[in-house]
């Protein structure tokens, strides 16, 4: 089955700095690569996703970058916030019967003032 | 409406109860899925419903039993639960769980589960 690795799994970085998620993932045939963002007690909140036709997605301070034959991706936040501070989970998803969504280990991402 | 509703927000139940988790949608969604998250870990996929049909079970043991009545409900039946069962219960939606591409999840804020 699908294997998905993030790293590093604590950042801080100070306020209006960039941060910079990494995730790799292990099964050729996943095509749908979503990043959730989860504040503690909360539900996990899509942030932005890439689909394995498009090399990178920009959203506002959020982008993703796609290598698909290096099998990685990465979350770009730029000009950081406090509000920005919380876990972060990249995922992968396949196709077939039944698509299922695999969870990296998550990152905690601590803004500082 | 893009909400998937779960209820009750938070349980607390006994090693001997037998007690439910509702999960509701009304996207139309056509795939309904049961996480299971601990703290400070990722979720944790137990089943996948497909046009109301079980099509995954990520060999959860049967002291849970999931039940999809329609397209817009998933339940979660529990029994004889143990105290590491305690955790974040989550279902999410998508359009549907197979074909190329099954589009966004939407999760729910959860069901917090305390066994006693």
């Amino acid at each position: 089955g699908e294997n998905v690795e993030q790293h590093p799994s604590t950042l801080s970085v100070q306020e209006g700095d960039s941060a910079v998620i990494k995730c790799t993932y292990s099964d050729s045939a996943s095509n749908y690569f979503p990043w959730y963002k989860q504040e503690l007690g909360k539900r996990p909140q899509l942030i932005i996703d890439i689909r394995s036709n498009v090399g990178e997605k920009k959203d506002q301070r959020i982008a993703v970058t796609l290598n698909k034959t290096a099998k990685h991706f990465s979350l770009h936040i730029t000009e950081t916030q406090p509000e920005d501070s919380a876990v972060y989970f990249c995922a992968a998803m396949g196709t077939g019967t039944a698509s299922k969504l695999t969870f990296g280990t998550g990152t905690r991402l601590q803004v500082t003032l | 409406d893009t909400e998937v509703t779960q209820t009750p927000k938070h349980l607390v139940m006994g090693m001997t109860n037998k007690k439910s988790l509702k999960c509701e949608q009304h996207m139309g969604h056509r795939a309904m899925y049961w996480y299971k998250q601990k703290a400070k870990k990722p979720p944790e996929l137990m089943f996948v419903y497909s046009y109301e049909k079980l099509s995954i079970n990520e060999s959860v043991p049967s002291r849970f039993s999931p039940e999809c009545p329609n397209s817009s409900l998933l339940n979660l039946h529990l029994h004889a639960l143990q105290p590491e069962d305690s955790a974040l219960y989550l279902c999410a939606s998508s359009q549907r769980a197979s074909g190329s591409f099954a589009g966004e999840l939407f999760f729910g804020e959860g069901s917090r589960l305390t066994v006693l």
